[in-house]
């Protein structure tokens, strides 16, 4: 049981260039996420999948994609890298909605992604 | 629509004396509420988490957090702090769909 996994972990692109961080989870969750991380601004929701074929905008969702490609895979996808977009990405999972005895979220390691 | 804040962007205290990290949240209904602990260049940590049970909720290593509906808080608290505590904490909403950050407090423990 790996959890949560992303690949890359460290990624350095050149602006304009595109690329796709990946995201598997092994849990049989329904709910996945991206977020970035950025000093002093805490991690904010880029996108999320609430169940296999949904996606839904987060905070902080233009310059980016993402692809629900089946329940355990959940990618983002960056067309034309920005220097603002330098930052450090993870990847969730969740286990069940508000107010459930088991909800729980499980976090990747995270990528760190610096667009120069 | 929902929102964390987290009140204070750092804390600073001495060792062994008591540590608060104030949260307040705003939502349409009862979320889960969590608290996260980052340490620096590492992952994310989850030290305890509210999900409509028990108000008063005990974590890892000695944090403890309530939850006031009335007053919209869900404060992170620890009896004596320690050094290796000096951390971000960050405090965490969930609703039904989505997961909301607060932006984080930056704990700073002083000998």
């Amino acid at each position: 049981n790996a959890g949560v996994t992303q690949t890359p972990k460290f990624q350095v692109l050149k602006t304009g260039q595109s690329m796709t961080l990946q995201c598997a989870q092994d849990m049989n969750h329904n709910s996945m996420y991206w977020y970035r991380q950025d000093p002093g601004m805490g991690l904010r929701l880029i996108y999320y999948s609430a169940s296999e074929g949904t996606t839904d905008k987060g905070e902080v969702p233009n310059g980016y994609n993402v692809s629900r490609l089946n329940k355990r895979e959940f990618s983002l996808r960056l067309e034309s890298a920005a220097p603002s977009q330098t930052s450090v990405y993870f990847c969730a999972s969740r286990t069940w909605g508000a107010g459930g005895p088991r909800d729980t979220q499980y976090f990747g390691p995270g990528t760190r992604l610096t667009v120069l | 629509a929902q929102s964390v804040t987290q009140l204070d962007s750092h804390v600073s205290v001495s060792e062994g004396t008591p540590v608060l990290l104030r949260c307040n949240y705003s939502s349409s209904y009862s979320p889960s509420l969590f608290w996260y602990v980052q340490h620096p260049n590492k992952g994310l940590q989850l030290l305890l988490k509210y999900t409509s049970a028990a108000t008063l909720v005990k974590g890892i290593n000695g944090f403890e957090a309530e939850f006031k509906k009335s007053e919209t808080s869900f404060h992170l608290t620890k009896p004596s702090a320690h050094m290796s505590d000096a951390a971000e904490y960050f405090c965490v909403a969930g609703g039904d769909d989505k997961i909301i950050f607060g932006k984080g407090t930056r704990l700073h423990i002083l000998p």
